[in-house]
């Protein structure tokens, strides 16, 4: 059973910094693109970065780049997200997710999602 | 920067078909995706690449793309299918989403 498993979220001052994880299972996570979207409370979906298999190829939101790193560890199946400078506009719960085999932005399975707070 | 415009609100009678649509410049050039989010919970994919269903995903759910609008449509609605609906593209190396639509079966 595919499994995605967020952790590393909180409450945060402004400007401060937070680093998530997903950890996977339940398939071979070095063959997928993976994701992390977020969802401001009572917003829409944003999405936020994705990473190829390899890590070679990163993609970032206007928003986050400079200031969000998106990770990933094969041996370990291991996705991350070092969120730097952050801000309240960045408050949301934050899903890990998929990508479908052979795609890079199709998003076949999410995770449960952590709350991530920017507030003082 | 490419903009995805969905319906606020749809409303569908039980039993009744509910079409979503989903709004882009020449988005019938694009594959589009999308998202069922229930109160609480994750997303899930209900249709990828304009007409595709995923692997425990009814039937009634099916897909459009043509011109500036697909459309997803959900055949004799029922009390489960109410929740957010989100359409997605891949544009410019970015993940695009739409607004979403809250979908009321009444």
């Amino acid at each position: 059973e595919v499994q995605l498993v967020e952790s590393g979220g909180g409450l945060v001052q402004p400007g401060g910094s937070l680093r998530l994880s997903c950890a996977a299972s339940g398939f071979t996570f070095s063959i997928h693109w993976m994701s992390w979207v977020r969802q401001a409370p009572g917003k829409g979906l944003e999405w936020v970065a994705n990473i190829k298999q390899d890590g070679s190829e990163k993609y970032y939101v206007d928003s986050v780049k400079g200031r969000f790193t998106i990770s990933r560890d094969n041996a370990k199946n291991s996705l991350y997200l070092q969120m730097n400078s952050l801000r309240a506009e960045d408050t949301a719960v934050y899903y890990c997710a998929r990508a479908l085999y052979g795609d890079y932005s199709t998003f076949d399975y999410w995770g449960q999602g952590t709350l991530v707070t920017v507030s003082s | 920067s490419y903009e995805l415009t969905q319906p606020l609100s749809v409303s569908v009678a039980l039993g009744q078909t509910a079409r979503l649509t989903c709004g882009g410049n020449h988005i019938g050039s694009k594959n589009v995706h999308w998202y069922q989010q229930k109160p609480g919970q994750a997303p899930v994919l209900v249709i990828y690449r304009d007409s595709n269903r995923p692997s425990g995903i009814p039937e009634r759910f099916s897909g459009s793309n043509s011109g500036n609008t697909a459309t997803l449509t959900i055949s004799r609605a029922q009390a489960g299918d109410e929740a957010d609906y989100y359409c997605q593209v891949w544009d410019s190396s970015t993940v695009v989403f739409g607004g979403g639509t809250k979908l009321t079966v009444l």
